[in-house]
């Protein structure tokens, strides 16, 4: 079964560091990363998608990269805001019901 | 609607009760799919629909959890007898077909609480 560890737990920075989550799984046959942000008592919301043909994608101030074959990923944040303090989730696809497959999460504090 | 949705958002109920939550996907959404999510934790895939069939319900965590898509749109979990330990947040997530690659596309959920 594919397991996804995110590492750290938790992480506090002062605003404006640059910083960078990791996510690694156990099974690399996957199609595809999601990087996904998550804020108290409320739902997903999907930062990147990185298909497993892909080594990195980039969203504004957001860098995901991809590495299939040793099964990791980083989420990189430029220039952190306190707006970005939120729970940031990564899941991998895979397995007979193209299910996500989530780590249980880097809970982030940016303090201004 | 422009997104998935979940109602209700918020569940309370007692020990032993039964209780449905529905999920509505994005429109010509043909995969659907629920996860839990307990405190702290990632979500948990439970169930998933190609269409009006469960294609996959290797993740229901016993037989009290069941869940229909009778016209391949809307869904809905169906808890019997529920237990403490079924307090989390039940998430629904809609795809397009075409292959595993598309996104899916997740709604706020339900915060389900037994007491």
């Amino acid at each position: 079964k594919q397991e996804v560890t995110q590492i750290p737990a938790a992480l506090s920075v002062p605003e404006g560091e640059n910083l960078v989550l990791n996510c690694s799984f156990t099974d690399s046959a996957i199609y595809n990363l999601q990087w996904f942000r998550q804020d108290p008592g409320k739902g997903l919301t999907s930062l990147l998608l990185i298909q497993s043909s892909q080594r990195e994608q980039t969203s504004g101030r957001l860098n995901a990269s991809l590495d299939k074959s040793s099964g990791r990923s980083t989420l990189y944040i430029a220039a952190s805001q306190p707006g970005d303090s939120a729970t940031y989730l990564c899941a991998v696809r895979g397995g007979g019901a193209n299910n996500l497959f989530f780590g249980t999460g880097t809970r982030l504090t940016v303090i201004p | 609607g422009a997104g998935v949705s979940q109602t209700p958002s918020n569940k309370v109920t007692e020990k032993g009760k039964y209780v449905e939550l529905r999920c509505d996907p994005i429109s010509g959404h043909t995969a659907l799919y629920w996860y839990r999510q307990s405190l702290g934790q990632g979500p948990e895939f439970l169930i998933y629909f190609q269409g009006t069939g469960a294609a996959d319900d290797s993740g229901l965590p016993n037989d009290r959890f069941f869940a229909v898509r009778p016209e391949g749109s809307v869904s809905t979990l169906k808890i019997q007898r529920t237990e403490r330990g079924d307090s989390a947040v039940y998430l629904c997530a809609s795809r397009t077909t075409g292959g595993p690659y598309n996104e899916q596309f997740f709604g706020p959920g339900t915060r389900l609480t037994v007491l």
